[in-house]
């Protein structure tokens, strides 16, 4: 099947780390992303990793990728409020533009 | 200008009646999306366009009739819909189709759909 599997819901605390986890299917996945919904609006794109790549920095988010696991994370260092939102990691299919998109994890940040 | 606009913004129909929904963007992409969006679910796929042809179409039920009057704009034609076809419905674009690069998909906010 499709799956991409996420863990449901994060509660952390303003300035900690957050991780977010994703169990992706495809295994010739050339892209991986993660996206941010926050509530009543559209997807936006935080950053994405090609499948040849273990890890990225961009600012304050870090993914790694574990192919041999199809194990994907994103790492939000010193996490505030305005990151309060669903977050969906998505795989391309193979050498297609079609995203298949994760069950997405709800991101709370307390104070 | 990185926007891609969506209307209605809220829609409320009957089953019986034909509404559409409007997509609009001005960045020259030439790859533009349909997605649905059931309430706590990820968003899925319904239909891609690229260069004003359908490119990908999902197995959507054909009371959803999608439509690329010119590279901007993107419609979606709806007829005879269903209650369980209440949902947000998205629409994104991205620069071109093709793997070499991973064209960002840019989202407008989507138009909250309730069938009655």
């Amino acid at each position: 099947g499709e799956d991409v599997e996420q863990s449901l819901f994060l509660s952390v605390r303003e300035g900690d780390s957050s991780v977010i986890n994703c169990t992706y299917t495809d295994s010739s996945s050339t892209y991986l992303y993660w996206y941010k919904q926050e509530p009543g609006a559209g997807l936006q794109l935080l950053t994405y990793i090609f499948s040849n790549m273990d890890m990225k920095q961009d600012q304050r988010l870090t993914v790694l990728l574990n192919k041999k696991d199809k194990h994907l994370s994103l790492r939000i260092a010193d996490t505030q409020t305005g990151d309060s939102a669903i977050y969906f990691c998505a795989e391309s299919i193979g050498n297609t533009d079609k995203l298949i998109f994760g069950t997405g994890t709800r991101l709370q940040v307390f104070p | 200008d990185t926007e891609v606009t969506q209307t209605p913004k809220h829609l409320v129909m009957g089953m019986t009646n034909k509404k559409s929904l409007k997509c609009e963007q001005h960045m020259g992409h030439r790859a533009m999306y349909w997605y649905k969006q059931k309430a706590k679910k990820p968003p899925e796929l319904m239909f891609v366009y690229s260069y004003e042809k359908l490119s990908i179409n999902e197995s959507v039920p054909s009371r959803f009739s999608p439509e690329c009057p010119n590279s901007s704009l993107l419609n979606l034609h709806l007829h005879a819909l269903q209650p369980e076809d209440s949902a947000l419905y998205l629409c994104a674009s991205s620069q071109a189709l093709g793997s070499r690069a991973p064209y960002e998909q840019y989202f407008g906010p989507g138009t909250r759909l309730t069938v009655t």
